[in-house]
């Protein structure tokens, strides 16, 4: 089944505690990218990955920091949280020439 | 600067009538766009898309209209089902650049 999946589903954590939320697909999609959820903003981009070892900004990159050494995993770190970013987190995944595939969701909470 | 733009938080619609969901944009440069599903707890799903060099795509219950003169698209639910009750967001695409950018979403009810 083709699917993106993200780990995990939920998270509370500390301020400044470093953490990372992976995110896979199997679909062997070049193109892969993450997304937060925020009431009222709706799906705001945070990185994104053309290809292994190419990655670039989105909209709102502070604070976070992704990689991509492998087709299939783009994980998304934060290496010192704060309550800002508490947030219901999305990863995606495209071929050139189809529509983008969402992850089901990560809630961060950061107290 | 919001790009992408729906401006109804929330729609109420009984079940068998028509859902209407509003989108507008301001890049001309765009030249797809596309309509997600999101139901509480799950991630976004693709539901329906339109390439700028179409005024109109069906598919089943669902059909998407756009008019690039206004910089509008709207998705049409009909007739609209208790099921169809989620968060939709419109998005739009710039080709080659692989980047999304989507509104800010509207919740739809269908009342039984």
């Amino acid at each position: 089944e083709a699917q993106v999946t993200q780990n995990p589903r939920y998270l509370i954590t500390v301020t400044g505690k470093k953490l990372t939320v992976t995110c896979s697909q199997n679909m062997n999609h070049e193109y892969m990218s993450w997304y937060r959820q925020d009431p009222g903003l709706g799906l705001r981009q945070i990185y994104y990955s053309m290809n292994v070892e190419v990655t670039d900004k989105g909209d709102v990159p502070e604070g976070y920091k992704v990689s991509r050494k492998e087709k299939r995993n783009f994980p998304l770190i934060l290496e010192s949280p704060s309550p800002n970013q508490t947030s219901l987190y999305f990863c995606a995944s495209k071929a050139w020439d189809s529509e983008a595939f969402f992850g089901q969701g990560t809630r961060l909470t950061v107290v | 600067d919001q790009q992408v733009k729906q401006n109804s938080p929330s729609l109420s619609v009984q079940e068998g009538r028509i859902s209407i969901l509003n989108c507008d944009y301001t890049n001309s440069m765009f030249d797809y766009f596309l309509w997600y599903k999101k139901y509480p707890a799950e991630g976004p799903t693709f539901l329906i898309s339109i390439s700028s060099i179409k005024d109109k795509n069906e598919d089943g219950r669902f059909t998407v209209f756009l008019n690039k003169s206004a910089k509008h698209l709207s998705l049409h639910i009909v007739p609209s089902q208790p099921g169809d009750s989620a968060v939709y967001f419109c998005a739009a695409f710039l080709s080659g650049t692989y980047k999304y950018i989507f509104g800010t979403g509207t919740r739809l009810k269908v009342l039984a």
